[in-house]
């Protein structure tokens, strides 16, 4: 059964750091990663899809890696700002063909 | 557009009460999904549709029911509520099963306290 683990579960950081949020898994064989972004009473928004043949996706100020081999992915955002305060979510898609989420990092980002 | 919508958004129940949960959407979306999410865990799949009149069970589906009698609705029902059952409801949709490329698309969510 696939394992998705988020660490740290939270994470305070100060405004403009640059930051990274990590994902690991234990079953390499998946369809796709995907990174979410939850805020506060509300729903789920993706922000970043790789398919299992891809390294990396970006989007913006957001950068999304992929290493299978290892079991990883990395959610790295550039010049953080108190907009980007949410619960980021990693989800895999795997050979059932349903997503398997982590448990999510709580970001603040501090004005 | 509205995307997917659910309602009610908020419900506090009495254990042992039914109740249903309501999810639409206007995508056009073959897949409808029913998650739980609670404190630490992520979210859990219910149970899911792969088409008007197909339903499926997911990772966590005891204690639940579900219908797709219309392709742009996805019900969800409590038959007997317990007080393991509080938890936030989210419904998604997607254009095809969980895919190389397709991404699930979100409502608001339904906050369900069973006391």
């Amino acid at each position: 059964k696939q394992e998705v683990t988020q660490i740290p579960a939270a994470l305070s950081v100060p405004e403009g750091e640059n930051l990274v949020l990590n994902c690991s898994f234990t079953d390499s064989a998946i369809y796709n990663l995907q990174w979410f972004r939850q805020d506060p009473g509300k729903g789920l928004t993706s922000l970043l899809l790789i398919q299992s043949s891809q390294r990396e996706q970006t989007s913006g100020r957001l950068n999304a890696s992929l290493d299978k081999s290892s079991g990883r992915s990395t959610l790295y955002i550039a010049a953080s700002q108190p907009g980007d305060s949410a619960t980021y979510l990693c989800a895999l898609s795997g050979s059932a063909r349903q997503l398997t989420f982590g448990s999510g990092t709580q970001l603040t980002v501090l004005p | 557009n509205a995307g997917v919508t659910q309602t009610p958004k908020f419900r506090v129940l009495k254990t042992g009460q039914s109740m249903t949960l309501l999810c639409a959407q206007d995508m056009n979306h073959e897949y409808m999904y029913w998650y739980r999410q609670d404190p630490g865990m992520g979210l859990r799949l219910i149970h899911y549709s792969v088409g008007e009149g197909t339903t499926a069970k997911g990772e966590v589906p005891d204690g639940y029911n579900v219908s797709r009698l219309k392709k742009q609705n996805f019900l969800l029902g409590l038959e007997s509520a317990a007080p393991s059952q509080t938890s936030v409801y989210f419904c998604a949709s997607s254009y095809s099963l969980a895919g190389v490329t397709d991404t699930q698309y979100f409502g608001p969510g339904t906050r369900l306290t069973v006391l």
